[in-house]
């Protein structure tokens, strides 16, 4: 069965400290997603990464960066952390170059900057 | 780029009464289309998708879901909820063509569906 497993359900951590959200897929995905969900404003797509190494923008990029050393693994990265990152996190993982396959979601990480 | 407007934030309905849940989108190409359903404390579980063929799309739980292309609309409906029901729904697309963006999902601001007894 299809897995997306995020590292932590919750986390709190403190404003100014670098931050680290993990994300492993065993389905053998290329493309991963990182999205921020708040109420109201559905999901928004941080970062998303279509290779091992590779690295794309998404609409709201400001304030993180992201790692794939792996093809398995998407690391999201809070640089300083700031309290209006204080959101609920959702990784997602698809197949390449398919438009019409679902992309794949963790339970999601609730992270507090407190 | 794409748009995706969900036209109800939240909607209200007793167990066993019919429901509908609008989505729009707005786009320049041809496009898929997908519902996702988000339970409490959970991550999102795809609902259905449209790809080509009938407009008429079935998924899971009793849902099904019909393509406009004219009126750009894709509303999902079930005849009969459940309480469990109750969760947050999400409409999404992507663009059709191949080798489009990478499958990346463009996502409405979703609808909390609330089932009362």
């Amino acid at each position: 069965d299809v897995k997306v497993t995020q590292s932590s359900r919750y986390l709190v951590k403190r404003t100014g400290e670098k931050v680290f959200l993990e994300c492993v897929q065993d389905m053998d995905h290329e493309n991963m997603f990182w999205y921020r969900q708040d109420p109201g404003l559905g999901l928004r797509l941080i970062y998303f990464s279509y290779d091992v190494k590779m690295k794309e923008k998404g609409d709201i990029p400001e304030g993180y960066s992201v790692s794939r050393e792996k093809k398995e693994r998407f690391s999201l990265i809070l640089e300083s952390a700031s309290t209006n990152q204080t959101s609920m996190y959702l990784c997602a993982s698809s197949t390449r170059d398919t438009s019409n396959q679902p992309q794949h979601f963790g339970d999601g990480t609730r992270l507090s900057i407190l | 780029a794409q748009s995706v407007t969900q036209l109800d934030s939240q909607v209200p309905v007793f167990e066993e009464a019919p429901v509908e849940l609008r989505c729009n989108y707005s786009s320049s190409v041809s496009v898929y289309l997908f519902w996702y359903v988000q339970y409490p404390n959970q991550g999102l579980q795809l609902l259905l998708k449209y790809l080509s063929g009938s407009t008429l799309v079935k998924g899971i739980n009793g849902f099904e879901a019909e393509f406009n292309k004219s009126q750009t609309s894709f509303h999902l409906r079930k005849p009969s909820v459940h309480i469990s029901d109750t969760a947050e729904y999400f409409c999404a697309v992507s663009e059709s063509r191949r080798g489009s963006t990478l499958g990346r999902l463009y996502f409405g601001r979703g609808t909390q569906l609330t089932v009362w007894p």
